[in-house]
């Protein structure tokens, strides 16, 4: 089964910097996707950004990018000039393409709880 | 123009109610989820529902019940509620077929059993 470990259970940030929040995974997988989630305080989960294994460059959304190691199975998530609309809880997951047989879910890390200092 | 919809977004209720959350896609998806995210933010699958195949997550126990009476709705029933039921309930859809754009979710339903 996989796992997705977030490490950091908050992380605080001033307004305008740069912050980067950690995920590692462990799969013997070698083709899936990774998705990072973010959770304002609405709680409605919204897709940030996704990559697929298979691809070696690291996918960015506008300010949001991602550095993934696929040797190292990490997925960090960077946000660069950080707005307080930014604050949230962000959650990794991990999800198969071969999830046939199972729930067809995502698996998800424990969510890092980001704070934006103004 | 909601994607997914949750109803209701509170719901407090006794031990031993019976009680159901709706939900509702209009994304054209066709496979339907709920998750539950309990107290420690935890997120954590329950069902998926995709042209009336059901997979249910081993873990649940069989007091929640999805029903779907089309396509664009998964709702979920839980018997004799405990107070273990608390949680914030998600419901998500996707195209099963394109998952590499992940999931949509709802925007929660909060339950609180006393």
């Amino acid at each position: 089964a996989q796992t997705v470990t977030q490490s950091q259970p908050e992380m605080s940030v001033q307004e305008a910097e740069t912050v980067t929040l950690s995920c590692t995974y462990d799969t013997s997988e070698s083709d899936y996707y990774l998705f990072w989630y973010k959770q304002p305080p609405s709680r409605q989960m919204i897709l940030v950004i996704r990559q697929e294994a298979y691809k070696q460059q690291n996918a960015t959304e506008n300010r949001f990018s991602v550095n993934f190691q696929k040797a190292a199975k990490s997925f960090s998530l960077k946000i660069s000039d950080s707005q307080l609309g930014d604050a949230a809880m962000y959650f990794c997951a991990y999800r198969s393409p071969y999830s046939g047989g199972g729930a067809d879910g995502l698996t998800f890390g424990k969510g890092t709880h980001l704070i934006i200092q103004p | 123009d909601t994607a997914v919809s949750q109803t209701p977004k509170y719901l407090v209720t006794q031990m031993g109610n019976d009680k159901s959350i709706k939900c509702e896609q209009n994304l054209g998806h066709d496979t339907m989820y709920w998750y539950k995210q309990d107290s420690k933010k935890f997120l954590k699958i329950m069902f998926s529902y995709n042209n009336k195949e059901l997979i249910i997550n081993e873990t649940v126990p069989n007091r929640f019940s999805p029903k779907s009476p089309d396509k664009a709705h998964l709702n979920l029933h839980i018997n004799s509620l405990e107070l273990g039921d608390s949680a914030v309930y998600f419901c998500a859809s996707s195209r099963r077929t394109q998952y590499e754009r992940g999931k949509f979710f709802g925007p929660g339903t909060r339950l609180t059993v006393l």
